[in-house]
């Protein structure tokens, strides 16, 4: 079975721009959540969808936001590029059939901010 | 804020078993220990999870405390490939606390 696959791989974009990144779960999984990481912050949780749904939320701005189409498949925008916002984005996916409902990390996006 | 501590670094050399600690004194009831880890610049990987009794797969074996305050990773026989931040993380299943909250984890290096 095919793993969460993301695109682009890379990105540069300028500052003031904005992005939108994809990610493809693996096939079944219906829940994604999307994570940030920077060398300062480390690991943060952004946002998880389900059925088309936001079902929580990490502490980011609204500059950041996100989407989930009826085949599982996600995007993740942000608006208005900082600098700041140069990072490791990373998609998981889960099964809801699993109790513990496990996320399996997709290669991440680096967006480089310029 | 993590809810899990672990030592910023450990080495191991290649063929030997490499013990992870991990200390989550905080955890509660119906949170489980997950470890994941990441090779440099990729995703974090799964490697496995559980709430009291200890676990093993085809990875790693995970060794959990009576009292559940701390948790050990075990890589049986460690390779030159086991190089990575290595995550201990507690999480819920319920609602809000679903998400995966990463320390700061253990970079391993494995030597030849």
């Amino acid at each position: 079975k095919a793993g969460v696959t993301q695109t682009p791989r890379y990105l540069i974009k300028t500052r003031g721009q904005q992005v939108t990144l994809s990610c493809s779960p693996i096939s079944g999984h219906r829940s994604v959540s999307w994570y940030q990481q920077t060398p300062g912050q480390g690991l943060q949780f952004l946002f998880e969808y389900f059925s088309e749904t936001q079902r929580n939320k990490g502490n980011f701005p609204g500059r950041f936001s996100g989407r989930q189409f009826s085949n599982s498949r996600s995007e993740m925008n942000v608006s208005t590029l900082e600098l700041g916002d140069s990072a490791l984005y990373l998609c998981a996916s889960s099964w809801t059939g699993d109790p513990q409902e496990t996320q399996y990390f997709g290669p991440g996006t680096r967006l480089l901010v310029l | 804020d993590a809810k899990t501590t672990q030592p910023p670094s450990m080495d191991c050399a290649e063929g030997r078993a490499a013990n992870l600690p991990c200390n989550h004194s905080t955890i509660s009831g119906n949170e489980y220990v997950y470890w994941y880890r990441q090779i440099h610049s990729q995703g974090p990987q799964y490697i496995i999870h559980g709430l009291k009794n200890n676990e093993t797969n085809e990875m790693a074996s995970l060794i959990i405390t009576e009292d559940r305050k701390s948790s050990t990773l075990i890589l049986p026989h460690a390779t030159l490939r086991d190089t990575a931040v290595y995550y201990c993380i507690v999480r819920s299943h319920a609602g809000n606390n679903r998400k995966l909250i990463w320390g700061l984890g253990t970079s391993l290096a494995v030597n030849p």
